[in-house]
């Protein structure tokens, strides 16, 4: 049982580069995330997807994209990077009777 | 806006209890969690409560909710060094999403 995948697990780019993160869930889940981590500051949610169709910002959007491609794919795309974005990004989708999220492994991105 | 504080470092002897605590915001919320993160992984749920409930407990974990405080606390009972971990308090958001509030993180440092 895979959960929630999310590649590339490490990247490194130069400001200015794009390059989008791909996440999929194979639980049928509704509600899909897109948080970033950063030291002090826990978690940010960056968009949301509450359905397949949808999708919404949240506290952290700007300089990112995303698309929900499918039921179970949700991308982050970054379309021009800056240093500030140097993060830890993890993808999460949600049981929809608890709200428990369920969080990929992680993907540390590093932008010199 | 919705807000959740937790202090940031929580140091303990083995075999010790360790309590972290938490604060939050929003008094609507229907749940609220606790998640860990062990090294170079994504979060994992611990536990939750309801937020009609004033304590949970599920082996060594015990969960103390004071809702007229906003006031929520994790105590982990004899202590393991297996326990070394950032945990992270979190409260579902009021806007109609399953969506999570995190605060920064309280990192659990297990010494002998």
């Amino acid at each position: 049982n895979a959960g929630v995948t999310q590649t590339p697990k490490f990247q490194v780019l130069k400001t200015g580069q794009s390059m989008t993160l791909q996440c999929a869930q194979d639980m049928n889940h509704n509600s899909m995330y897109w948080y970033r981590q950063d030291p002090g500051m826990g978690l940010r949610l960056i968009y949301y997807s509450a359905s397949e169709g949808t999708t919404d910002k949240g506290e952290v959007p700007n300089g990112y994209n995303v698309s929900r491609l499918n039921k179970r794919e949700f991308s982050l795309r970054l379309e021009s990077a800056a240093p500030s974005q140097t993060s830890v990004y993890f993808c999460a989708s949600s049981d929809q009777n608890t709200g428990e999220l369920f969080f990929g492994e992680g993907s540390r991105l590093t932008v010199l | 806006g919705e807000d959740v504080e937790q202090s940031l470092f929580l140091s303990v002897r083995e075999g010790d209890s360790s309590v972290i605590n938490c604060t939050y915001t929003d008094s609507s919320s229907t749940y609220l969690y606790w998640y860990k993160q062990e090294p170079g992984a994504g979060l994992q749920l611990l536990t939750y409560i309801f937020s009609n409930m004033d304590m949970k407990q599920d082996q060594r974990l015990t969960v103390l909710l004071n809702k007229k405080d906003k006031h929520l606390s994790l105590r982990i009972a004899d202590t393991q060094t297996g326990d070394s971990a950032i945990y992270f308090c979190a409260e579902t958001f009021s806007g109609g999403y399953n969506k999570l509030i995190f605060g920064a993180g309280t990192r659990l440092a297990v010494h002998p």
